[in-house]
């Protein structure tokens, strides 16, 4: 499994845009990237994944570096709903499991 | 169309004894995976079926084990239950392997006395 960094938490104010960053330099050429989060009390919902395009979606953005070893999931404009934490995980190929690390808890706040 | 659902939603055993959860995915959906989350490990991956077949497998004992059905329901066993069982059981669903996207269940929260 590629290994990850995330920051442990990250802050951010209400309706500005975030940008939470991933290091995984040991992703293989097959992995894609992918994020999940978990709001309190909730199961992990999925947010996002790339391969090497970057990819947007109605929830989020995904820039992935030309080199692969890193990706930053970009939020917009974040509301309260968006406090979470948030995963980054590459995964692909033949193995077909998320290896959850730690995750970046992100506080919104008013 | 409705999400991944998992019952029960919460559940007390005692140790010794075994457990059976169950897990209905989104309808056309074949693939189900299994994770574990407590405290102290996070999430962790138990085990990921695709029709009926266990096409991965986590580091849990043998006393995890899975199916999944031809409907493609699934459900998850622990046998001789122990205290550090106790955990919030997550199931996924996704239209085939990766990079599919999983959607999770609300989970079943066992707690093991």
């Amino acid at each position: 499994d590629a290994k990850t960094t995330q920051p442990n938490s990250m802050e951010s104010n209400e309706e500005e845009p975030v940008h939470l960053p991933c290091n995984h330099s040991t992703i293989s050429g097959t992995d894609y990237i992918h994020w999940y989060r978990q709001l309190p009390s909730q199961g992990p919902e999925y947010v996002i994944h790339g391969l090497t395009s970057n990819v947007n979606n109605r929830m989020a953005s995904l820039a992935i570096a030309e080199d692969r070893k890193s990706s930053t999931l970009i939020l917009h404009r974040a509301t309260l709903r968006d406090a979470a934490v948030y995963y980054c995980i590459p995964s692909g190929g033949s193995n077909y499991k998320l290896t959850f690390g730690k995750g970046t808890l992100l506080t919104v706040n008013p | 169309k409705a999400g991944v659902t998992q019952t029960p939603r919460y559940l007390i055993k005692t140790r010794g004894q075994q457990v059976t959860l169950s897990c209905s995915p989104i309808s056309g959906h074949r693939s189900v995976s299994w994770y574990q989350q407590t405290p102290g490990q996070g999430l962790q991956f138990l085990f990921e079926y695709f029709s009926e077949t266990q096409r991965n497998k986590g580091n849990f004992p043998g006393r995890f084990s899975g199916r999944q059905f031809s409907n493609s329901r699934s459900e998850m066993n622990v046998s001789t239950l122990e205290l550090g069982d106790s955990a919030l059981y997550l199931c996924a669903s996704s239209l085939a392997g990766s990079p599919a996207a999983r959607y999770f269940g609300p989970g079943t929260r066992l707690l093991v006395l």
